[in-house]
């Protein structure tokens, strides 16, 4: 069964920071796609990035950064000189190709917080 | 452009009553899923239809949960005789197509309070 963990519950940052939060996924599928998503305050999940298991390379969109380390079962995310609006709940997210399934196995959320 | 959206933002409910929450996909997605977010989790899935089709309920908790989308648009989830653990934000939704790569959006959630 899949599993993910984000051991970090919550981080604390002084604006302009840069801030990497951890996640560790398991599972027994060679084909898995992995997803961070932000939630806001507001509640609403928001879609920040797709990686699929035979795609180890880093990526970058502007601020944000990932590191995807398949012999770590690693996926990290990095927010670069952060700013306050990057306080949200932070999302790690598994999905396998085996079966007919197609949900989301989440972890636990690590609640960042960016102070001016 | 129109997102999930999902009604009512915030439902009360005694224990014991029935209540009925609805979903409304972004228009032509095939997918819709259910999810539970009890406070400070991470959402947990709790069923999936591909169209009008139930393909996945394997995470509804009780046989109290029930879920429809009878003509592969809107979809109702369902708790009957409500308890206080079924307390929670549940969310809603949707993908383009029925792929485990594709993206899914999500409505801002229902938050149930269960007195």
């Amino acid at each position: 069964a899949q599993k993910v963990t984000q051991a970090q519950t919550e981080i604390s940052v002084v604006e302009k920071e840069d801030v990497t939060l951890d996640c560790v996924y398991e599972t027994r599928d060679t084909t898995y796609y992995l997803f961070w998503y932000k939630q806001p305050p507001s509640g609403e999940l928001v879609f920040l990035i797709r990686r699929n298991s035979f795609d180890e390379q880093n990526e970058i969109s502007g601020r944000y950064s990932w590191n995807f380390q398949k012999s770590t079962s690693s996926f990290n995310f990095t927010i670069t000189a952060s700013q306050v609006v990057d306080s949200a709940v932070y999302f790690c997210a598994l999905s396998e190709a085996a079966g007919s399934a197609r949900q989301l196995t989440f972890g636990s959320g690590t609640q960042l917080t960016v102070l001016p | 452009g129109a997102g999930v959206s999902q009604s009512p933002r915030y439902k009360v409910a005694k224990r014991g009553q029935d209540v009925a929450l609805r979903c409304d996909p972004i228009s032509g997605h095939v997918s819709l899923f259910w999810y539970q977010q009890a406070l400070g989790q991470g959402p947990e899935f709790l069923t999936y239809f591909q169209n009008e089709a139930q393909l996945d309920k394997s995470g509804l908790p009780s046989d109290r949960f029930f879920a429809e989308r009878p003509e592969g648009s809107v979809s109702t989830l369902k708790i009957q005789r409500t308890q206080q653990e079924d307390s929670a934000v549940y969310l809603c939704a949707s993908s383009l197509a029925n792929r485990v790569d594709n993206e899914q959006f999500f409505g801002p959630g229902t938050r149930l309070t269960v007195l």
